[in-house]
């Protein structure tokens, strides 16, 4: 059973960066099946995908354009862990922030349990 | 970006009633959908793939169908665990998007 277990701070000043982690168990961030997503939530915006990492002997990123420029998704092969950071953030992007496991190019399986951060001062 | 709405964006219904939630794609993107249940405070929960695949453990009254730019996920009997956000999520191309969700009550 897949498992994604989030951490990361709840509050950061607005021009500061944001950062997430996403702990996987029961599956690999280096395995050649899946790819490891960011996706926010806001009342304003509804549901976002941000961006997302696999590795196919490779790594790769993909990212929406609207947050090209600010982010940036890195892998932990030692730790099982992939990362979200967000930088020059704005109260604008305050919004739950989930991890997620995508296969192929079919569905969102399995989601960590959310991370509240909020950008204020 | 692929835009997606959702018809009803409120659905109103009892335990028993059959329940049908749409989504237009605002172009076509073959199969390359799912759908998701959010209850309040949780995230998503994949229930169907590929438009109508059912994911594992999913109970069989949902179901889904379509193609191209209209998708349609069926509730046959709502039950009272059922009553929840419903979305639609496109995987056809970068961006993949969400719709922007249809929220089940009880009436």
């Amino acid at each position: 059973q897949v498992q994604l277990q989030q951490s990361g701070p709840g509050l950061v000043k607005p021009s500061q960066t944001l950062s997430v982690t996403c702990a996987i168990s029961g599956d690999s961030v280096s395995g050649n099946s899946a790819a490891w997503n960011w996706i926010r939530q806001s009342p304003s915006k509804g549901l976002e995908w941000l961006g997302r990492i696999y590795y196919r002997s490779k790594w790769s990123t993909d990212y929406a354009v609207s947050v090209k420029s600010r982010i940036t998704i890195n892998p932990d092969t030692s730790t099982n862990q992939f990362s979200l950071q967000l930088s020059s953030v704005t109260p604008e992007d305050t919004a739950v922030y989930y991890c997620a496991r995508g296969i192929a190019t079919t569905a969102f399986d399995y989601w960590g349990q959310g991370t509240l951060v909020t950008v204020s001062s | 970006d692929i835009q997606l709405t959702q018809s009803p964006s409120f659905l109103s219904a009892s335990v028993g009633d059959r329940v049908t939630i749409t989504c237009r794609a605002s172009q076509g993107i073959s199969s390359y959908l799912a759908w998701y249940q959010q209850e309040p405070g949780k995230a998503p929960k994949l229930l169907i793939y590929t438009a109508s695949t059912l994911q594992s453990g999913v109970p069989s009254r949902f179901s889904g169908s379509g193609s191209g730019t209209e998708f349609t996920l069926t509730i046959s009997s709502l039950q009272p665990e059922d009553f929840a956000t419903y979305y639609c999520q496109q995987f056809k191309s970068f961006p993949f998007t969400f719709g922007p969700g249809t929220k089940v009550d009880i009436k």
